[in-house]
């Protein structure tokens, strides 16, 4: 089975710290990606990552940037937490597509308080 | 750029009922996926749908693709309390790896 994992299920943090949150996946797939997930606005792509190294914008990259040094894991990083990034945030991974269905699987998710 | 929609937002139905959620996308979608999540958790995989015609079945729920009418549906059979969770459907532009997901339909099964 497909293991997706991530740092922490909750977290507080104030304004203007800076926040990590970590992924890891353990299924050697080449795509990773980060969504937040907030009420009445279903799951927005915020950064994604189809290979070590690279990486990709998705709709709302504002205030986040991600990293990706080893195939496994997917780093996000709130450079300085605002009251607005408050929400869930959802790791997620895939093979290539070519390579299978493309199915992403869903870490359990991060609940991000920022006070 | 690859639109889904998915209707109704809402669903409350009795058990024993059957009902149908539908997922429309805009452009050409060489897969569909169907996901569940329940309340506080992630995003669990229900099904892949892979071709025009493609009907998956797993337990209550049946999910099939009409990639002619760019619609999906998944269909709910005599529904039971357990089935109550939020529903996704995503779709996959031709290139790449991202998925475009709807809104979600929030399904309440009744006693």
């Amino acid at each position: 089975d497909v293991k997706v994992t991530q740092s922490s299920r909750y977290l507080v943090k104030r304004t203007g710290e800076k926040v990590f949150l970590e992924c890891v996946q353990d299924m050697d797939h080449e795509n990773m990606f980060w969504y937040r997930q907030d009420p009445g606005l279903g799951l927005r792509l915020i950064y994604f990552s189809y290979d070590v190294k690279m990486k990709e914008k998705g709709d709302i990259p504002e205030g986040y940037s991600v990293s990706r040094e080893k195939k496994e894991r997917f780093s996000l990083i709130l450079e300085s937490a605002s009251t607005n990034q408050t929400s869930m945030y959802l790791c997620a991974s895939s093979l290539w597509a070519s390579g299978g269905t493309g199915t992403q699987y869903f870490g359990p998710g991060t609940r991000l308080l920022v006070l | 750029e690859l639109k889904v929609e998915q209707n109704p937002l809402f669903l409350s139905m009795q058990e024993g009922k059957n009902y149908t959620i539908y997922c429309n996308y805009s452009t050409t979608s060489d897969r569909l996926y169907w996901y569940r999540q329940d309340p506080g958790k992630s995003l669990e995989s229900l099904f892949v749908l892979l071709s025009n015609g493609a009907v998956k079945q797993e337990g209550r729920l049946m999910a099939s693709l009409d990639t002619k009418a760019r619609l999906s549906t998944l269909h709910i059979t005599a529904a039971v309390h357990d089935l109550s969770a939020t529903y996704f459907c995503a779709g996959k532009e031709t290139s790449g790896s991202r998925l475009t997901f709807g809104e979600g339909t929030q399904l309440t099964v009744n006693p």
